[in-house]
């Protein structure tokens, strides 16, 4: 079955730029939409945005300035980056699948095991 | 942004209990609207989509329903395992949020 790795830095320096890298395993990245979503004790789960395998994306606009979501399809990887970061985006990121294909406006089924990362000097 | 409330933000059940959480939503979402379960460590896993349906491999003890503005997610029998907290989600519109989050503890 398909399965999701996140992949990047545990700590990043204030004002630098975060990078995570997720895997598509099991199946591919074809024809679904991925998300980006992030959870911290102060915010909860917040959406970040999504990328279509065709490269189409979607952003949640408190992040829009910062955010950019980007696909391999060779590599079955999507990946984000987020630019000038604060210790307010220390946080668990989470890459995760749309439930339908072609269909953005679903639940989110199949979800990677999160990574840590935190934002300090 | 769709703000989404759940109540109630803790609760205390016995095994065999019957349980259930409410979810609103700032405005109407027709029926977009997903539960996840989360266990501490975990990632979310999803539970119940479309307000109703219920994602491949879960019990069927948890059911949801609703339309609009209000929501529920019931587990009609706890078992042990269904100690976590559960989230709501709308996937109405962009920006997709989530609910606080109902912590379902044992009593």
């Amino acid at each position: 079955q398909v399965q999701l790795q996140e992949s990047g830095p545990g700590l990043v320096k204030p004002s630098e730029t975060l990078s995570l890298i997720c895997t598509v395993s099991g199946g591919s990245i074809g024809s679904y939409y991925w998300s980006w979503i992030r959870q911290s004790p102060g915010k909860g789960l917040e959406w970040i945005g999504h990328i279509y395998y065709s490269g189409s994306t979607n952003y949640n606009p408190s992040l829009e300035s910062r955010v950019t979501i980007s696909v391999d399809t060779s590599k079955n990887q999507f990946s984000l980056n987020l630019s000038s970061v604060t210790a307010a985006d220390t946080a668990v990121y989470y890459c995760a699948r749309h439930l339908r294909p072609s269909y953005s406006y679903s639940g989110m089924d199949v979800w990677g095991q999160g990574t840590t990362v935190t934002v300090s000097s | 942004d769709i703000q989404m409330t759940q109540s109630p933000s803790s609760l205390s059940a016995s095994v065999g209990d019957r349980v259930t959480i409410t979810c609103r939503a700032s405005q109407s979402i027709s029926t977009y609207l997903n539960w996840y379960q989360q266990k501490p460590g975990k990632a979310p896993n999803l539970l119940i989509y479309s307000t109703s349906a219920l994602q491949s491999g879960v019990p069927s003890r948890f059911s949801g329903s609703g339309s609009g503005t209000d929501f529920t997610l019931t587990i009609s029998s706890l078992q042990p395992e269904d100690f976590a907290t559960y989230y709501c989600q709308q996937s109405y519109n962009t920006p997709y949020t989530f609910g606080q989050g109902t912590k379902l503890e044992t009593k």
